[in-house]
């Protein structure tokens, strides 16, 4: 069964609107992480945002947020006010707390902003 | 300033060659790691270090050897090149390790720039 799971393969948002990014997780670990990275078309992996399993709050980051639905093992990532360098592969991941410190990657969404 | 550095960027080679790929993280993290992302975009852990100790062994080929002189470095060394191999490959590091637990934000891992490479 996948751990990560991203629907969205590509996104579409105008400019200065807000989109949602779908990720589901699976995990019987009461201890796990959730991360998003960004791969802009340069290559690079970039941190974006951070939710801890045992975390009350909703994580966030200047214009990125992370709705966190414990009950229902999902981890989107909202970002606000789009911008055209946002245009990027965006990839979910888990960390989980089984000993191991390797990051489980989703497919990614490819969001595109447009003006 | 770079966090963490691969060199080089690009690698493009024959089939049946060896070839390195170095990482470098001045983070001052104790865990390090290799990740691959093939050609639909999917990025799977390959290995991780922790203080040069080796900790994940993610069923890669013998053909690939990580090696980690401290544990501010941790090269990969790939023998025999295949086609198959052509991908990107990630180097990345934490400050948390094993001895973690999970859902920390030291469980946040940072990434090289990558190095591509490319088997003719």
């Amino acid at each position: 069964a996948q751990k990560i799971t991203q629907t969205q393969p590509g996104m579409f948002v105008q400019e200065k609107e807000a989109v949602t990014l779908d990720c589901t997780y699976d995990t019987s670990d009461p201890s796990y992480g959730l991360f998003w990275y960004k791969q802009p078309s340069s290559g690079e992996m970039i941190f974006l945002i951070y939710q801890g399993s045992y975390d009350q709050q909703n994580a966030t980051e200047g214009r990125y947020s992370l709705n966190f639905q414990k009950a229902r093992k999902s981890a989107n990532l909202v970002i606000s006010a789009s911008q055209l360098g946002d245009s990027a592969m965006y990839f979910c991941a888990m960390r989980e707390g089984r000993g191991t410190d390797k990051l489980i990657f989703g497919t990614g969404t490819r969001l595109q902003v447009f003006p | 300033d770079t966090a963490v550095s691969q060199t080089p960027k690009y690698l493009v080679t024959q089939m049946g060659n060896d070839k390195s790929i170095k990482c470098e993280q001045n983070l001052g993290h104790d865990t390090m790691y290799w990740y691959k992302q093939d050609s639909k975009k999917f990025l799977k852990i390959m290995f991780s270090y922790n203080n040069k100790e080796l900790i994940i062994n993610e069923t890669v080929p013998n053909r690939f050897s990580p090696k980690s002189p401290d544990k501010a470095h941790l090269n990969l060394h790939i023998n025999s090149l295949e086609l198959g191999d052509s991908a990107v490959y990630f180097c990345a590091s934490s400050q948390e390790g094993m001895t973690g637990r999970a859902g920390g934000p030291t469980d946040t891992q940072y990434f090289g720039p990558g190095t591509r490479l490319t088997v003719l």
